[in-house]
């Protein structure tokens, strides 16, 4: 089974600085997609960024930008010039390629911070 | 689009009472998910329908759970029996049919069981 693990369970980071959260996963699969959501307090949960496995470059969305390593199955989010409104839970998600499962794999998610 | 739609937002209820909660997917979007998220964790997925057909369901989805999507537009999940453990933010999501489309979340249903 594929599991995803986010080793830090809160971040901070000042206003117009950069954060990079960090995720691993573990698969057989070869190919997949990784994505990251932010979930605002009391809100509900957004894509931030996506990434395809047979990718080689990383995906990038405006301040939002991804290191993918498939060989060592990381997957790190770097946020540019933090904003407060980034402040949030932060998840790591997987889905598989193959065997027409659906279903996002999530991790158990990094706090996010946001000091003005 | 107004979003994908989850009602009730908060549910309290006596342990060993049934609960139904709804999820009106994003109008144009076939694929719908449900997942629950308890303190401190992420979401874990439970089921998912393609139109009304239920093609997934986790093991997490045991026999008191229940799920429909009659004609194939808004959702029910029903917790029959319910349990201390069933205590979570139970959360919807849908997605367009093609290809690998990202999921957009309801608000979600948090359900308290006293």
């Amino acid at each position: 089974a594929q599991t995803v693990t986010q080793s830090q369970p809160e971040m901070s980071v000042q206003e117009a600085e950069t954060v990079t959260l960090s995720c691993t996963y573990d698969t057989s699969e070869s190919d997949y997609y990784l994505f990251w959501y932010k979930q605002p307090p009391s809100r509900q949960m957004i894509l931030v960024i996506r990434q395809e496995a047979y990718k080689q470059q990383n995906a990038t969305e405006n301040r939002f930008s991804v290191n993918f390593q498939k060989a060592a199955k990381s997957f790190s989010l770097k946020i540019s010039d933090s904003q407060l409104g980034d402040a949030a839970m932060y998840f790591c998600a997987y889905r598989g390629a193959q065997g027409g499962s659906e279903k996002l794999v999530f991790g158990k998610g990094t706090k996010l911070t946001v000091n003005p | 689009d107004t979003g994908v739609s989850q009602n009730p937002r908060h549910k309290i209820t006596k342990r060993g009472q049934n609960v139904t909660f709804r999820c009106d997917p994003i109008s144009e979007h076939n694929r719908l998910y449900w997942y629950r998220q308890t303190l401190g964790q992420g979401p874990e997925f439970l089921t998912y329908f393609q139109n009304e057909a239920q093609l997934e369901k986790s093991r997490l989805l045991s026999d008191r759970f229940s799920a429909e999507r009659p004609k194939g537009s808004f959702s029910t999940l029903e917790i029959q029996r319910t349990e201390q453990g069933d205590s979570a933010m139970y959360l919807c999501a849908s997605s367009l049919g093609v290809g690998v489309q990202p999921q957009h979340f309801g608000d979600g249903t948090r359900l308290s069981i006293l």
